[in-house]
Protein backbone atom coordinates (compact mmCIF):
# COMPACT_ATOMS: atom_id res chain seq x y z
CA UNK A 1 0.00 0.00 0.00
CA UNK A 2 1.32 3.32 -0.95
CA UNK A 3 1.39 6.15 1.54
CA UNK A 4 2.61 9.25 1.67
CA UNK A 5 2.31 10.75 5.03
CA UNK A 6 3.42 14.74 5.31
CA UNK A 7 4.81 16.15 8.44
CA UNK A 8 6.46 19.76 9.99
CA UNK A 9 2.99 22.12 10.13
CA UNK A 10 1.80 24.14 12.61
CA UNK A 11 1.52 27.71 13.65
CA UNK A 12 4.34 30.43 12.41
CA UNK A 13 4.68 33.77 12.62
CA UNK A 14 4.87 35.74 9.43
CA UNK A 15 8.66 36.55 8.25
CA UNK A 16 9.38 32.93 9.60
CA UNK A 17 10.36 29.74 7.95
CA UNK A 18 9.42 25.86 8.52
CA UNK A 19 10.36 22.67 6.75
CA UNK A 20 7.93 20.69 5.98
CA UNK A 21 8.77 16.51 5.27
CA UNK A 22 6.74 13.95 3.24
CA UNK A 23 7.83 10.45 4.07
CA UNK A 24 7.05 7.64 0.95
CA UNK A 25 6.26 4.09 1.30
CA UNK A 26 5.30 1.48 -0.74
CA UNK A 27 6.19 2.70 -4.30
CA UNK A 28 9.63 2.99 -5.95
CA UNK A 29 10.03 6.33 -4.54
CA UNK A 30 13.04 7.49 -7.00
CA UNK A 31 10.93 6.51 -10.38
CA UNK A 32 8.37 9.76 -9.37
CA UNK A 33 7.97 13.16 -9.54
CA UNK A 34 6.81 14.62 -6.78
CA UNK A 35 4.84 17.83 -6.13
CA UNK A 36 3.60 20.27 -3.15
CA UNK A 37 -0.08 21.31 -3.34
CA UNK A 38 -1.49 23.46 -0.78
CA UNK A 39 -5.45 24.20 -0.38
CA UNK A 40 -6.19 27.50 1.96
CA UNK A 41 -9.33 27.25 3.92
CA UNK A 42 -12.70 26.63 2.20
CA UNK A 43 -10.29 27.37 -1.26
CA UNK A 44 -9.25 25.39 -4.09
CA UNK A 45 -6.11 23.30 -4.90
CA UNK A 46 -2.89 25.17 -5.64
CA UNK A 47 0.12 23.59 -6.99
CA UNK A 48 3.33 24.90 -5.37
CA UNK A 49 6.21 23.05 -6.61
CA UNK A 50 7.01 19.89 -8.40
CA UNK A 51 10.83 18.47 -8.72
CA UNK A 52 11.60 15.43 -10.73
CA UNK A 53 12.95 12.21 -9.88
CA UNK A 54 16.29 13.09 -9.67
CA UNK A 55 15.59 16.65 -8.61
CA UNK A 56 17.00 17.52 -12.08
CA UNK A 57 13.81 19.95 -13.24
CA UNK A 58 12.23 22.04 -10.37
CA UNK A 59 9.22 24.02 -10.78
CA UNK A 60 7.60 27.21 -8.16
CA UNK A 61 4.51 28.49 -8.30
CA UNK A 62 4.72 32.31 -8.63
CA UNK A 63 3.20 32.55 -5.67
CA UNK A 64 6.08 31.04 -3.61
CA UNK A 65 9.05 31.61 -6.39
CA UNK A 66 12.20 33.12 -4.62
CA UNK A 67 11.00 31.66 -0.91
CA UNK A 68 9.95 28.06 -0.82
CA UNK A 69 12.77 25.35 -1.83
CA UNK A 70 11.46 21.83 -3.05
CA UNK A 71 14.05 19.10 -2.20
CA UNK A 72 14.11 15.30 -1.80
CA UNK A 73 16.35 12.34 -0.28
CA UNK A 74 16.01 9.48 -2.71
CA UNK A 75 18.26 7.17 -0.19
CA UNK A 76 15.51 7.95 2.74
CA UNK A 77 12.25 8.03 0.28
CA UNK A 78 11.51 11.58 1.35
CA UNK A 79 10.66 15.09 -0.45
CA UNK A 80 11.05 18.16 1.70
CA UNK A 81 9.72 21.85 0.73
CA UNK A 82 11.59 24.74 3.03
CA UNK A 83 9.09 27.26 3.79
CA UNK A 84 10.83 30.81 4.18
CA UNK A 85 9.22 34.11 4.44
CA UNK A 86 5.86 33.34 5.57
CA UNK A 87 2.90 35.24 4.57
CA UNK A 88 -0.63 34.74 6.38
CA UNK A 89 -1.35 33.65 2.22
CA UNK A 90 0.34 30.89 2.59
CA UNK A 91 -2.05 29.23 5.24
CA UNK A 92 -2.93 26.67 3.75
CA UNK A 93 -3.49 22.11 4.12
CA UNK A 94 -0.22 20.98 2.60
CA UNK A 95 -0.27 17.79 0.07
CA UNK A 96 2.73 15.36 -0.77
CA UNK A 97 1.68 14.04 -3.79
CA UNK A 98 2.76 12.06 -6.78
CA UNK A 99 0.09 12.61 -9.31
CA UNK A 100 -1.70 9.52 -8.49
CA UNK A 101 -1.03 9.46 -4.94
CA UNK A 102 -1.25 11.48 -2.21
CA UNK A 103 -0.72 12.31 1.41
CA UNK A 104 -3.72 13.72 3.98
CA UNK A 105 -1.62 16.70 4.18
CA UNK A 106 -0.03 18.91 7.26
CA UNK A 107 -1.50 22.27 8.16
CA UNK A 108 0.61 24.84 7.85
CA UNK A 109 -1.03 28.36 9.68
CA UNK A 110 0.97 32.12 9.25
CA UNK A 111 -0.28 34.13 12.20
CA UNK A 112 1.05 36.66 14.81
CA UNK B 1 2.72 30.19 -17.72
CA UNK B 2 -0.50 28.30 -18.66
CA UNK B 3 -4.08 29.56 -17.74
CA UNK B 4 -6.47 27.43 -17.10
CA UNK B 5 -10.23 28.28 -17.31
CA UNK B 6 -13.05 25.99 -15.98
CA UNK B 7 -16.66 25.94 -15.75
CA UNK B 8 -18.77 26.07 -14.53
CA UNK B 9 -17.80 26.88 -10.93
CA UNK B 10 -21.23 25.15 -9.54
CA UNK B 11 -23.71 23.35 -10.90
CA UNK B 12 -26.77 21.89 -9.54
CA UNK B 13 -27.41 17.91 -10.78
CA UNK B 14 -30.14 14.77 -10.25
CA UNK B 15 -29.08 11.62 -9.63
CA UNK B 16 -29.33 9.93 -12.54
CA UNK B 17 -28.60 13.25 -14.56
CA UNK B 18 -25.40 13.38 -17.54
CA UNK B 19 -22.95 16.31 -16.55
CA UNK B 20 -20.40 18.16 -18.20
CA UNK B 21 -17.57 19.96 -16.33
CA UNK B 22 -14.82 21.73 -19.06
CA UNK B 23 -11.54 23.13 -18.95
CA UNK B 24 -10.19 25.91 -21.42
CA UNK B 25 -6.45 26.00 -21.76
CA UNK B 26 -4.05 28.56 -22.99
CA UNK B 27 -1.49 28.17 -24.32
CA UNK B 28 -2.41 24.64 -25.75
CA UNK B 29 -0.94 21.75 -23.49
CA UNK B 30 -1.62 18.75 -25.69
CA UNK B 31 -3.04 15.53 -23.65
CA UNK B 32 -1.12 16.37 -20.17
CA UNK B 33 -4.09 17.12 -18.26
CA UNK B 34 -5.65 14.92 -15.52
CA UNK B 35 -9.18 15.21 -13.45
CA UNK B 36 -9.33 14.71 -9.82
CA UNK B 37 -12.25 14.91 -7.54
CA UNK B 38 -12.36 15.78 -3.94
CA UNK B 39 -14.25 15.18 -1.03
CA UNK B 40 -14.74 17.36 2.01
CA UNK B 41 -11.80 16.62 4.51
CA UNK B 42 -10.13 14.13 1.97
CA UNK B 43 -7.25 14.62 -0.24
CA UNK B 44 -8.01 14.40 -4.13
CA UNK B 45 -8.19 11.14 -6.28
CA UNK B 46 -7.71 11.38 -9.63
CA UNK B 47 -10.00 10.34 -12.19
CA UNK B 48 -8.50 10.50 -15.53
CA UNK B 49 -5.54 11.31 -17.05
CA UNK B 50 -3.79 12.27 -20.43
CA UNK B 51 -7.34 14.01 -20.89
CA UNK B 52 -9.12 10.55 -21.84
CA UNK B 53 -7.71 7.60 -19.90
CA UNK B 54 -9.67 6.18 -16.94
CA UNK B 55 -7.25 5.58 -13.62
CA UNK B 56 -8.05 2.18 -12.89
CA UNK B 57 -10.25 1.47 -10.21
CA UNK B 58 -12.98 4.53 -11.20
CA UNK B 59 -16.39 3.89 -12.58
CA UNK B 60 -17.02 3.66 -16.04
CA UNK B 61 -19.45 6.40 -15.59
CA UNK B 62 -16.49 9.12 -15.62
CA UNK B 63 -15.02 10.24 -19.09
CA UNK B 64 -12.58 12.43 -20.24
CA UNK B 65 -11.99 14.41 -23.58
CA UNK B 66 -10.23 17.09 -25.39
CA UNK B 67 -6.51 17.94 -26.59
CA UNK B 68 -4.84 21.32 -26.95
CA UNK B 69 -7.15 23.91 -25.66
CA UNK B 70 -10.24 22.30 -24.89
CA UNK B 71 -11.23 19.46 -22.42
CA UNK B 72 -14.26 18.03 -20.91
CA UNK B 73 -15.39 15.71 -17.85
CA UNK B 74 -18.30 13.98 -18.57
CA UNK B 75 -20.14 12.09 -15.93
CA UNK B 76 -22.89 9.99 -17.69
CA UNK B 77 -25.18 9.24 -15.09
CA UNK B 78 -24.76 10.50 -11.79
CA UNK B 79 -24.66 8.91 -8.48
CA UNK B 80 -25.01 10.17 -5.08
CA UNK B 81 -21.49 9.43 -4.52
CA UNK B 82 -20.26 11.47 -7.17
CA UNK B 83 -21.24 14.89 -5.20
CA UNK B 84 -18.39 16.57 -4.77
CA UNK B 85 -16.14 19.11 -6.36
CA UNK B 86 -14.07 18.30 -9.54
CA UNK B 87 -10.73 20.07 -10.40
CA UNK B 88 -8.75 19.78 -14.05
CA UNK B 89 -4.66 20.52 -13.22
CA UNK B 90 -2.74 20.85 -16.43
CA UNK B 91 0.86 19.30 -16.66
CA UNK B 92 2.43 20.51 -19.40
CA UNK B 93 4.87 22.40 -18.19
CA UNK B 94 5.92 23.93 -14.91
CA UNK B 95 4.56 25.67 -13.14
CA UNK B 96 1.61 23.35 -13.07
CA UNK B 97 -1.69 24.35 -12.83
CA UNK B 98 -5.19 23.48 -11.59
CA UNK B 99 -8.70 24.51 -12.67
CA UNK B 100 -10.54 27.04 -10.45
CA UNK B 101 -12.72 23.96 -9.18
CA UNK B 102 -16.71 23.21 -9.76
CA UNK B 103 -18.89 22.37 -7.29
CA UNK B 104 -21.53 19.82 -8.12
CA UNK B 105 -24.78 19.82 -5.75
CA UNK B 106 -27.71 17.56 -5.36
CA UNK B 107 -30.69 19.39 -7.02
Amino acid sequence: EVQLVESGGGLVQPGRSLRLSCAASGLAFDNYAMHWVRQAPGKGLEWVSGISWNSGNIGYADSVKGRFTISRDNARNSLYLQLHSLRAEDTALYYCATQDYWGQGTLVTVSS
Amino acid sequence: DIQMTQSPSSLSASVGDRVTITCRASPGIRSDLSWYQQKPGKAPKRLIYAASTLQSGVPSRFSGSGSGTEFTLTISSLQPEDFATYYCLQHNSYPYTFGQGTKLEIK
